[in-house]
């Protein structure tokens, strides 16, 4: 069946923009998180969803960063007024239920460049 | 979540089984081992997971001691494919919510033909 699918692959901005990435978890998945990824690094978890209601929001590094699940399914991570630091791979991880001895299933990420 | 302390490389022949060692000392008795890997470019991929018992599947074996402190990953029959960045993580089972998982450095490993 179908993964999780992530767009665009590769997103460009400049400096101040804001840009909108996209995540379609598996169908039926209940649980959504987003993590950011720096170069050389290991993903660094961001937020996670279950269902609509955003239960953690820890990770987000900045109120620049903003994320929402109005629907419980497709997920937007929104970032404003962009700067080179963001710049990173975005990925997008479903699991079935709410309960954490579930795995995680990864998307392969929006590679974010700020210039 | 508990630390986990992987090699950062590891190098294996083609076809001979890589063991990938990682040492979870501080981990508690509600805490799951999982193994993820990242080939380049792409998203981590789920390998497999266990509590207190030795677990296999199509892709890995994970092994535990019986202490608890450490776990081997192993993929009986290496190929090329299999050269990834592979991340040990430890992650607390609750129910009522999941948690975001705590990834480190990983191990490199590198397939040799």
């Amino acid at each position: 069946g179908a993964g999780v699918s992530q767009s665009p692959r590769y997103k460009v901005a400049k400096r101040g923009q804001d840009v909108a990435l996209r995540c379609d978890p598996i169908s039926g998945h209940v649980s959504l998180f987003w993590y950011q990824q720096a170069l050389g690094q290991g993903p660094e978890f961001l937020t996670y969803f279950q269902n609509e209601a955003q239960l953690d929001k820890s990770g987000l590094p900045s109120d620049r960063f903003f994320a929402e699940r109005p629907e419980g399914s497709v997920s937007t991570l929104k970032i404003q007024r962009t700067q080179q630091e963001d710049s990173a791979v975005y990925l997008c991880a479903s699991s079935l239920e709410g309960v954490s001895n579930q795995p995680q299933h990864f998307g392969d990420g929006t590679r974010l460049s700020i210039l | 979540d508990a630390k986990t302390t992987q090699p950062p490389s590891m190098d294996c022949a083609e076809g001979r089984a890589a063991n990938l060692p990682c040492n979870h000392s501080t981990i508690s008795g509600n805490e799951y081992v999982y193994w993820y890997r990242q080939i380049h470019s792409q998203g981590p991929q789920y390998i497999i997971h266990g509590l207190k018992n030795n677990e296999t599947n199509e892709m890995a074996s994970l092994i535990i001691t019986e202490d608890r402190k450490s776990s081997t990953l192993i993929l009986p029959h290496a190929t090329l494919r299999d050269t990834a960045v592979y991340y040990c993580i430890v992650r607390v089972a609750r129910l009522g919510g999941a948690d975001g998982l705590t990834f480190g450095k990983g191990t490199h490993l590198i397939i040799q033909p």
